[in-house]
Order: structure tokens, then C-alpha cells, then sequence
């Protein structure tokens, strides 16, 4: 069965630190990875994704994450945080036999943002 | 591009009354649609899939004759809750892709208050 975990519900950071988001995934196969951002009382938007090319991937809004398949990981980072990114962000997996279906995503993480 | 819509965006309805929901693909024709239920603070949770012409399926726990999935045209779904009550509250997601691609685009959202 595939999974993925986010450790911390909330991240808090000050505006113009550095933003690192964690994302484990459990699964034999290396599945392909999403990172969904959503803001209050909205629909997900998609911020980058990894299916099996270059390990980085860099994607909007200035984040990027690495596929580190030795450390099962997919954390997402940004060098320097803006107070328009206090959101909830969503670490999500499809395996690659199910027909780019079922998205599965974790429990979020609560990204906070302080002048 | 990849513009998905919902309609409405909020809606309150009395116990035992049915709801319609809408999710239609702007400019892009969806061969699958997938309707997720998130509760307040937590993660989005797969209902059903849903392929243009074809019976949904639905996730397992997920009542069938409860939460009714039509999916008409390339470019529309909806999510009938059928003699709503107030466990049903909660915030429905839909989502779309393209045909043979692994990305889902996602509508805002709308938020069922059953009271």
C-alpha cells in the first residue's frame, strides 16, 4: 500500500527565512509526487511535481523539492519566505499502475508566516 | 490553461433535502473527474472517480445511493447528496485531468452546511 506522511501539522517561519516542508513516502515502487498548495476556502493548485525525470524539480512561487528515493523523501523548500505563503500545503502520491488515478495525499502542513 | 469550476461555492440546505453539485472543465475536456470530502482542518479524502459515460466508483465506506456521481459530457460532473443531514457538512473538492496525464486539477471548492 502506498502512503505519505508530512511531519508537522504547522511550520512557522519568518518572513525571508527559509521554508522546508517535510514529505515521506512508503511505497516498493517510486510512485510520482505532488506538492498542492491550498488557501482558505480554496481549491488545491498544483506546485510542482515529480514523475521520474530530473530529481529536482523546481515549480511556482519560487519552490522546488528533491526526490530522494535513498531517503524514501520529498521534502519542499523555498530559500526565502514571503508572507503571501502562509497556506496549507499538501504532499500527495499516485503510483504509476493505477493508471494516473487516486491521488493520495497526506495530512498537510500548516505553513505560518511572521513579519 | 486547466481551469476547473464549481458550482455554488457555498450552500445551505435543511435536513433531508438533496444538493447538487457541479464541477465543469473550462478549457479542457476531462475524461476523468474524481470528487473528494475534506473536513475542517484535515486532508482531502477520494469519494469516487468518475469517467465520462461510464458508472462512477466509488471508494470504499462511501455510500453509492447516497452521494450520486453523474458524469455527462467531457466538460461536467456532478455530486448529488441525497437526503442530506448535518454529518454531511463538509468542504467537496472535484478535480479533473486530461486524458493519459497524471496531473489533476482541482475546482475551489464548495462548502454543504446542512443544518
Amino acid at each position: 500500500a502506498q502512503s505519505v506522511t508530512q511531519l508537522g501539522s504547522h511550520v512557522s517561519v519568518s518572513e525571508g527565512a527559509l521554508v522546508l516542508l517535510r514529505c515521506n513516502y512508503s511505497s516498493s515502487v517510486p510512485p510520482y509526487l505532488f506538492w498542492y498548495v491550498q488557501y482558505p476556502n480554496q481549491g488545491l493548485q498544483l506546485l510542482l511535481k515529480y514523475t521520474s525525470a530530473a530529481t529536482l524539480v523546481k515549480g511556482i512561487n519560487g519552490f522546488e523539492a528533491e526526490f530522494k528515493k535513498s531517503e524514501t523523501s520529498f521534502h519542499l523548500t523555498k530559500p526565502s519566505a514571503h508572507m503571501s505563503d502562509a497556506a496549507e500545503y499538501f504532499c500527495a502520491v499516485i503510483l504509476p499502475n493505477t493508471g494516473f488515478q487516486k491521488l493520495v495525499f497526506g495530512t498537510g502542513t500548516r505553513l505560518l508566516v511572521s513579519p | 490553461g486547466a481551469v476547473v469550476s464549481q458550482h455554488p461555492s457555498r450552500v445551505i440546505c435543511k435536513s433531508g433535502t438533496s444538493v447538487k453539485i457541479e464541477c465543469r472543465s473550462l478549457d479542457f475536456q476531462a475524461t476523468t473527474m474524481f470528487w473528494y470530502r475534506q473536513f475542517p482542518k484535515q486532508s482531502l479524502m477520494l469519494m469516487a472517480t468518475s469517467n465520462e459515460g461510464s458508472k462512477a466508483t466509488y471508494e470504499q465506506g462511501v455510500e453509492k445511493d447516497k452521494f450520486l456521481i453523474n458524469h455527462a459530457s467531457l466538460t461536467l460532473s456532478t455530486l448529488t447528496v441525497t437526503s442530506a443531514h448535518p454529518e454531511d457538512s463538509s468542504f467537496y473538492i472535484c478535480s479533473a485531468t486530461i486524458q493519459s496525464t497524471d496531473t489533476q486539477y482541482f475546482g475551489p471548492g464548495t462548502r454543504l452546511t446542512v443544518l
